[in-house]
């Protein structure tokens, strides 16, 4: 069974850092191209980032320059390191596998709520 | 990168068909077909009910129909059901080599 289990969220102040992983289950990360989606509160999904089958790695405009995704195939697990973090930057953060390298996202984590606050 | 157009809410009556439209660019909807629409309840992560403009995961209800013309897409949903009652989002792959969301729609089932 396929399984994506984030963590890695807390409350942090404007400036700081924080590393989020997603920890997989039932399939092999690298095998399948990986998402961060984003939510933040009573609003609508961001599109966050995406690190490809091949190393390959976008990013939105609005984190570009501070975060960086990655991926540890021997811990099956995929990172989101977020720096300079920003108050708008507060939301729900998702992880979700691509079903088909079409930016179609067949199975999510449960959400980790990253909170940037003085 | 703009976020697609979405109408902020939509209503039908249980039986009835309804129809959230989606409206991109040629850089984005209208350039590709990698669009699709997850259907999220409150609290809950977003569920992917169309991938490639109209294909259905499997379990996904024959109910749930996607279209495209041009620059928009389509969500149909026929017969509705009480549970329908959710957000909706669509995206698309854009010509940046990356992803973007509409700002969702409201489906209340009357």
């Amino acid at each position: 069974e396929v399984q994506l289990v984030e963590s890695g969220g807390g409350l942090v102040q404007p400036g700081g850092s924080l590393r989020l992983s997603c920890a997989a289950s039932g399939f092999t990360v690298s095998s399948n191209h990986m998402s961060w989606v984003r939510q933040a509160p009573g609003k609508g999904l961001e599109w966050v980032s995406v690190i490809y089958r091949g190393e390959s790695t976008y990013y939105a405009d609005s984190v570009k320059g501070r975060f960086t995704i990655s991926r540890d195939r021997s811990k099956n697990t995929v990172y989101l390191q977020m720096n300079s973090l920003r108050t708008e930057d507060t939301a729900v953060y998702y992880c979700a596998r691509d079903k088909s390298s079409s930016f179609a996202f067949d199975y999510w984590g449960q959400g980790t709520l990253v909170t940037v606050s003085s | 990168q703009s976020a697609l157009t979405q109408p902020a809410s939509v209503s039908g009556s249980p039986g009835q068909s309804i129809t959230i439209s989606c409206t991109g660019t040629s850089s984005d909807v209208g350039g590709y077909d990698y669009v699709s629409w997850y259907q999220q309840h409150p609290g809950k992560a977003p569920k992917l009910m169309i991938y490639d403009v109209s294909d259905r995961p499997s379990g996904v209800s024959n109910r749930f129909s996607g279209s495209k013309s041009g620059n928009t897409a389509s969500l149909t949903i026929s017969g509705l059901q009480p549970e329908d009652g959710a957000d909706y989002y669509c995206s698309s792959y854009t010509s940046s080599n990356t992803l973007v969301f509409g700002g969702g729609t409201k489906l209340t089932v009357l």
